[in-house]
């Protein structure tokens, strides 16, 4: 079965501090992997995507990094601010056409961030 | 100013009535979808459009109906059929289906 799975669940760090999501997925075949931030009551924003040659992506103090081989991913956020506080969803992406009901992208359930002062 | 618009922000629906989800696309996007969030859960799909006059059930489709007249427009209807329409609704659109989806906003969906 197609699935992601993330941890942790939710997580609470200080301001300018570091911090590391992880997303394990059993997805195949694999296309892309996309990491979102969705902002409390908004829509998801793509942060980053990655495909199967890629290890290592970044956007600003964002930082992706992708193992083929061992199907996880990571997203690492570096001296964090207020404005990090969200859910992170990590999201595969099926190879080829449509695929019935589920469609093409499998979505974790995300991990929420909390930044506090 | 491009964009995938989504409204209203917030809609009450009372028992037995039908309500409509608006969501509309200035992105040139073949591809919309809509999705239900919940609390604690991923995202599930309700319905997708690849083209106009074309759409396909999700994996939650039951109690929903969708219709792709125009490009742009992807309107979701949450019938009286569906008994537990309290959540997050979000319509996204792509250019194709294996391309990055764009989110619209949400709509929050209140059962009076």
């Amino acid at each position: 079965k197609n699935q992601v799975e993330q941890s942790p669940q939710s997580l609470i760090i200080l301001e300018g501090k570091n911090c590391t999501l992880q997303c394990n997925y059993t997805v195949s075949p694999f296309s892309n992997l996309r990491w979102y931030k969705q902002d409390t009551g908004r829509g998801p924003v793509s942060l980053t995507i990655m495909t199967f040659s890629e290890n290592t992506k970044s956007n600003g103090r964002y930082t992706a990094t992708l193992d083929a081989d061992t199907k996880q991913s990571s997203l690492h956020i570096t001296a964090s601010q207020l404005s990090d506080s969200a859910s992170y969803i990590c999201v595969v992406s099926l190879k080829g056409p449509q695929r019935g009901s589920q469609g093409n992208l499998i979505f974790g359930k995300g991990t929420k961030l909390s930044v506090k002062p | 100013d491009g964009g995938i618009t989504q409204s209203p922000k917030y809609l009450f629906r009372k028992e037995g009535q039908n309500v409509t989800l608006s969501c509309e696309q200035n992105l040139n996007h073949d591809a919309m979808y809509w999705y239900r969030q919940d609390p604690g859960q991923g995202l599930r799909l309700i319905y997708y459009s690849q083209i106009v006059n074309d759409f396909q059930k999700g994996d939650i489709a039951e109690g929903y109906s969708v219709s792709r007249e125009k490009k742009e427009s992807f309107p979701l209807t949450v019938t009286s059929a569906q008994k537990n329409p309290t959540a997050f609704y979000l319509c996204a659109s792509s250019m194709g289906t294996l391309e990055t989806q764009y989110f619209g906003p949400g709509t929050r969906l209140l059962v009076l």
